[in-house]
């Protein structure tokens, strides 16, 4: 059992826009910043967000990233075949002095 | 540019030990720390711990500690993961990965070391 919390799955067609939620607690999204990663298929962890919202030198404006207090979201935009992958959401927690992760989310592009 | 470049797939056998690297490049390696993250088949992200290379300063996650064992060479910017007896639930992906402060997720990552432990 994952300490943030993920839908399993999600999934939209092309052009339309799909949002991820990662449910966490105060000792970790409450009180931390969160970070987002896509996972293709049989590849490692990419970081897409960090820091609640910033996107790293290279990642499309289609993905963006947002917190309100033990939550926090990933939203994209304009939805392509290729972003089809396994998403997953981190924060540290300062209670289990540790990174946590989500359960990772798993988008489908229909 | 930043990479971490991890040691090839190993197959071993329960009771083995194992050690794998991850060496880093295009940023000071001894002054960011690096994380060791487990994927097991189909399932999540784990962390495991981490290592600061600088004066090999370590943490593990209360569900490694005494399991597995980090080291750290600076001087040639690799970092290590260590087994002294597989199981067969060690077998996953395991990532390192840098963390720029102990407390903030990783950024950089790995491209992965698959480890198969069979009984």
């Amino acid at each position: 059992q994952s300490v943030l919390t993920q839908p399993p799955s999600a999934s939209g067609t092309p052009g339309q826009r799909v949002i991820i939620s990662c449910s966490g607690s105060s000792s970790n999204i409450g009180s931390e910043t969160v970070n987002w990663y896509q996972q293709l298929p049989g590849t490692a962890p990419k970081l897409l967000i960090e820091s609640n919202n910033q996107r790293p030198s290279g990642v499309p404006d289609r993905f963006s990233g947002s917190k309100s207090g033990t939550s926090a979201s990933l939203a994209i935009s304009g939805l392509q075949s290729e972003d089809e992958a396994d998403y997953h959401c981190a924060a540290w927690d300062d209670s289990l002095n540790g990174v946590v992760f989500g359960g990772g989310t798993k988008l489908t592009v229909l | 540019e930043v990479q971490l470049v991890q040691s090839g797939a190993e197959v071993k056998k329960s009771g083995e030990s194992l050690k794998i690297s991850c060496e880093g490049s295009g940023y000071s390696f001894s002054t960011y720390w690096i994380g060791w993250v487990r994927q097991m088949p189909g399932k999540g992200l784990e962390w495991m711990g981490i290592i600061y290379p600088g004066d090999s300063d370590t943490r593990y996650s209360p569900s490694f500690q005494g399991q597995v064992t980090f080291s750290a060479d600076k001087s040639i910017s690799t970092a290590y993961l260590q087994w002294n007896s597989l199981r067969a639930s060690d077998t996953a992906m395991y990532y390192c990965a840098r963390q720029r402060d102990r407390w903030r997720p990783p950024d950089y990552w790995g491209q992965g070391t698959l480890v198969t432990v069979s009984s």
